[in-house]
């Protein structure tokens, strides 16, 4: 399945610099998309999310962009910043069921 | 708002016993109860979903019998691992759905070890 246990990626930035973590999602029929941040030993938190009616959403320093035609999903965050150091996960849920699925997740580090 | 809690935060147990985790929805009424295991730098798998005042619907691979969920009222839900192994030791996650929404609120998690 979506989320068989592989080794976690990482991303290193440095800080200031922009980050980009990718997602490539399985199920064509997903229409609501979302990015988690969950740090070590605590439960995930809420980034931005996306109908799949949409393309591009920005929030506050993060950017959302979904590409449905090749079912990637992508997570900008500009100036990245030390507590910005995370795992991110994305997550995708079918219209027919409230069910997310989780993709394998990035880790983000973040040098100084 | 949309403040979910779980209780213990940690918990440890001797092999053979059974844990209950509490899931709460403090400032809203939650439909749908989610409860997912984490292990050690891998993604959430969703164990089950949880209705309340109906019985849960597992995963497929996950024991129902091993894994009791109850969701008694709109704001609680709890799990019990019922004889617990050390293979059982992971970090449970629970997640909450208001009504008419697909959005779900994450508690912080509970990790088991049993030993």
């Amino acid at each position: 399945g979506e989320n068989v246990g592989l080794h976690l990626p990482t991303l290193s930035v440095q800080e200031g610099d922009n980050s980009i973590i990718n997602c490539a999602y399985s199920n064509s029929a997903s229409d609501y998309f979302i990015w988690y941040k969950q740090e070590s030993g605590k439960g995930p938190q809420f980034i931005i999310d996306i109908r799949s009616n949409m393309d591009k959403r920005q929030g506050q320093r993060v950017t959302v962009l979904l590409n449905k035609t090749v079912k990637h999903l992508s997570l900008q965050i500009a100036a990245t910043q030390p507590g910005d150091s995370a795992v991110y996960f994305c997550a995708e849920n079918s219209g027919g069921t409230y069910k997310y699925i989780f993709g394998t997740g990035t880790r983000l580090k973040v040098l100084a | 708002g949309a403040v979910v809690s779980q209780h213990p935060s940690r918990v440890i147990c001797k092999s053979g016993t059974s844990v209950k985790i509490e899931c709460r929805s403090l400032d809203f009424q939650a439909t749908t109860m989610f409860w997912y295991r984490q292990f050690p730098k891998k993604s959430l798998m969703l164990m089950a979903t949880s209705n309340e005042g109906s019985k849960a619907t597992y995963e497929q691979g996950v024991e129902k019998d091993k894994f009791l969920i109850n969701h008694a009222s709109l704001t609680l839900s709890t799990l019990t691992v019922t004889s617990a192994h050390p293979e059982d030791s992971s970090f449970y996650i629970c997640s909450a759905r208001p009504g008419g929404s697909y959005e779900q609120y994450f508690g912080p998690g509970t990790r088991l070890t049993v030993t």
